[in-house]
């Protein structure tokens, strides 16, 4: 049972790039979530999601798309680096009836 | 990747004692908090959740206070121990809301041998 997984782990970009940071959990659980993590400051939330086909802002969603075409996979899309996007994302599941939320290792992106 | 703690209060405990780490929280409509745990270059892990309805909850060697008067939270880890080094975050939830998570600034936690 792998939990949450996060791809790529470590991730340098030039500002105006795009990309995508994958996010898979394989406990069915209908609850996803992307949070960012900066130094001196805890997670934020990005973007939500309560099952397939469903998605809502959190508190920093700006430059963020999301989108969850599955059960499974939670893809985060940035879609013109800032090198204010420099930070560590974190991508988290959980079932619907909570508390506790499991997350991935991380994505450490650096934009440049 | 690395976990935050450049510019985060620190504990610092000897191995054995027990350690209490503090979370003030300002949503008075929180009705769920609950303490993760996060080692360097991991992502958060869960520790123990209390209910807005609780002043106290205990766990393996964890026990969670709750002080809703004042809006503070804590954890209390007994006979601490080197694995129990890593940055501690208290978050809360409104309305059973479990799609958001707002958490605080975190705790590192030194314990030394």
């Amino acid at each position: 049972n792998a939990g949450v997984t996060q791809t790529p782990k470590f991730q340098v970009l030039k500002t105006g790039q795009s990309m995508t940071l994958q996010c898979a959990q394989d406990m069915n659980h209908e609850y996803m979530s992307w949070y960012r993590q900066d130094p001196g400051m805890g997670l934020r939330l990005i973007h939500y999601s309560v099952g397939a086909g469903i998605t809502d802002q959190g508190e920093v969603p700006n430059g963020y798309n999301v989108s969850r075409s599955t059960t499974e996979d939670f893809p985060l899309r940035l879609l013109s680096a800032a090198p204010s996007q420099t930070s560590v994302y974190f991508c988290a599941s959980l079932t619907a009836g909570g508390p506790e939320a499991f997350f991935g290792q991380g994505t450490r992106l650096t934009v440049v | 990747g690395e976990s935050v703690g450049l510019h985060l209060p620190t504990l610092s405990v000897q191995e054995g004692d027990n350690s209490i780490i503090n979370c003030a929280y300002s949503n008075s409509a929180s009705d769920y908090f609950i303490w993760y745990k996060q080692e360097s270059g991991k992502g958060p892990q869960f520790i123990i959740d209390i209910r807005s309805n609780m002043d106290k909850r205990q766990g393996q060697r964890v026990t969670v206070l709750l002080n809703k008067t004042v809006k503070h939270l804590s954890l209390q880890i007994a006979a601490t121990q080197p694995g129990d080094s890593a940055v501690y975050f208290c978050a809360e939830i409104e309305t059973y809301n479990f799609n958001k998570f707002y958490f605080g600034s975190g705790t590192k936690l030194n314990v030394k041998p």
